[in-house]
């Protein structure tokens, strides 16, 4: 069954340094979004991203983040310059293009920030 | 902006009784309310769904029911078993305009112990 991966598992960085967090969508998915979850808090939004723009942004997305879609497969999230509040569970979720099923995301199994 | 409620927080049950989890939402525009499982360490899991032309959806032992009058929705899970276990998260989202999900607003979690 085709699900959604990320990379790294667990990333430890600096305060100020800049991480890239890698997801690949399932293959024929068109919607993707960035959820992060701090320990023992709710999932939160980040942005939803389609046909190359970003849809939807939460106030959490500042100037500081940015996604990308590199080439076909590929979807990363950017932080250019970690604090440690950005310490949190990232996950990557992706959905269909239209059609009966389009409201579904599904989940990747996260990246762990750790920022120090 | 869209808050979604969850209650309870936790939950022990003996294996064979049945589990009920309660989410309210406050965003009458939301029309997509999907329930995830959370197993430690992996990213949330698609479990069911249910949109808001449907006031009731079952999927082998586990059902949701939708209220849209009093804005709330609820997971049932009937003959538990000690895989049942983990942390189960409501949330809810509309239909963006271009036919994908919007962002999913996400409940606090229950974690449900399914003790044998």
């Amino acid at each position: 069954e085709p699900e959604v991966t990320q990379t790294p598992s667990h990333q430890v960085t600096q305060m100020g340094q800049e991480v890239i967090l890698r997801c690949v969508p399932i293959s024929n998915h068109l919607y993707f979004y960035w959820y992060r979850q701090i320990l023992g808090q709710k999932v939160e939004f980040l942005v939803s991203f389609y046909n190359n723009e970003i849809s939807e942004k939460s106030e959490i997305f500042d100037d500081q983040f940015s996604v990308e879609r590199p080439d076909g497969s590929n979807f990363t999230l950017k932080i250019r310059s970690t604090k440690l509040e950005d310490s949190a569970m990232y996950f990557c979720a992706s959905s269909r293009d239209g059609g009966e099923y389009s409201y579904e995301q599904y989940f990747g199994p996260g990246t762990r920030l750790t920022v120090t | 902006g869209e808050n979604v409620e969850q209650h309870p927080s936790t939950l022990s049950v003996q294996e064979g009784d049945s589990a009920v989890i309660k989410c309210t939402y406050s965003d009458s525009a939301s029309n997509y309310f999907p329930w995830y499982k959370q197993e430690l360490g992996k990213g949330p899991q698609l479990i069911i769904d249910i949109r808001s032309n449907v006031g009731e959806k079952k999927d082998q032992r586990i059902a949701v029911t939708l209220n849209k009058t009093a804005k709330h929705f609820s997971l049932h899970i009937t003959e538990t078993q000690p895989e049942d276990s983990a942390v189960y998260f409501c949330a809810a989202s509309g239909v963006g305009y271009m036919g994908g999900s919007e962002k999913l607003v996400f409940g606090k979690g229950t974690k449900l112990t399914v003790n044998p």
